[in-house]
């Protein structure tokens, strides 16, 4: 079963504009992880954003927030004020603990695209 | 501080020669975790280690792969005899724990592999 899923294969957004990449995970573990990270056409991942299945407030991290709404399974990406630059893919990843050990589930991607 | 380093950047190979991709995590970092993305399966875990010992390698395709950590600085990734479907791009990322925000896993740039 997928652990992460990604909805939106593709994303546009205009320069100066909010978006929205979603994400829902599915895990019966108390105690988990989510990342989001994100990887330009260059290749490299880039660790954006982390989430704790305890943390009781939203992650934010400049731009970048998490909307987590632990009830749903979602852990969506907020990034605000797009730049150029953002364009990329954006993968959002779970870590379940104990027995699963600690390696990441990755969904499958949002490529997005900001244009002027 | 450097980040994760991956040699080399780029291979390109025979079906049938060794492969060996070299990876020095980030300077007291205890997890290391070897990656591999491909279009079609995504990103996928091979093995990880914790503190020079291979925790859970359930993820290596065959017993053509095989990883070693000699030590804290230093880990490889080897394939032999490599085929072309072995193709991808191979990332190694490290992380300093277990336990909230240090658990986030920072990759290196990615070894990609074209096996022909």
């Amino acid at each position: 079963a997928q652990k992460i899923t990604q909805t939106q294969p593709g994303m546009f957004v205009q320069e100066k504009e909010a978006v929205t990449l979603d994400c829902t995970y599915d895990t019966s573990d108390p105690s988990y992880g989510l990342f989001w990270y994100k990887q330009p056409s260059s290749g490299e991942m880039i660790f954006l954003i982390y989430q704790g299945s305890y943390d009781q407030q939203n992650a934010t991290e400049g731009r970048y927030s998490l909307n987590f709404q632990k009830a749903r399974k979602s852990a969506n990406l907020v990034i605000s004020a797009s730049q150029l630059g953002d364009s990329a893919m954006y993968f959002c990843a779970m870590r379940e603990g104990g027995d699963s050990g600690y390696a990441l589930n990755f969904g499958k991607g949002t490529s997005l695209l900001v244009t002027p | 501080d450097a980040g994760v380093i991956q040699s080399p950047r780029h291979e390109v190979t025979e079906m049938g020669q060794e492969v060996t991709l070299r990876c020095k995590p980030i300077s007291g970092h205890d997890y290391l975790f070897w990656y591999r993305q491909t279009m079609m399966r995504g990103l996928e875990l091979l093995i990880y280690f914790n503190n020079n010992v291979p925790i859970d390698d359930s993820g290596m395709p065959e017993d053509r792969f095989s990883a070693k950590m000699p030590n804290a600085s230093f880990s490889t990734l080897k394939i032999q005899p490599s085929e072309p479907r072995d193709s991808a791009v191979y990332f190694c990322a490290s992380s300093h724990g277990l336990a909230g925000s240090q658990e986030t896993q920072y990759f290196g740039p990615g070894t990609r592999l074209l096996v022909l």
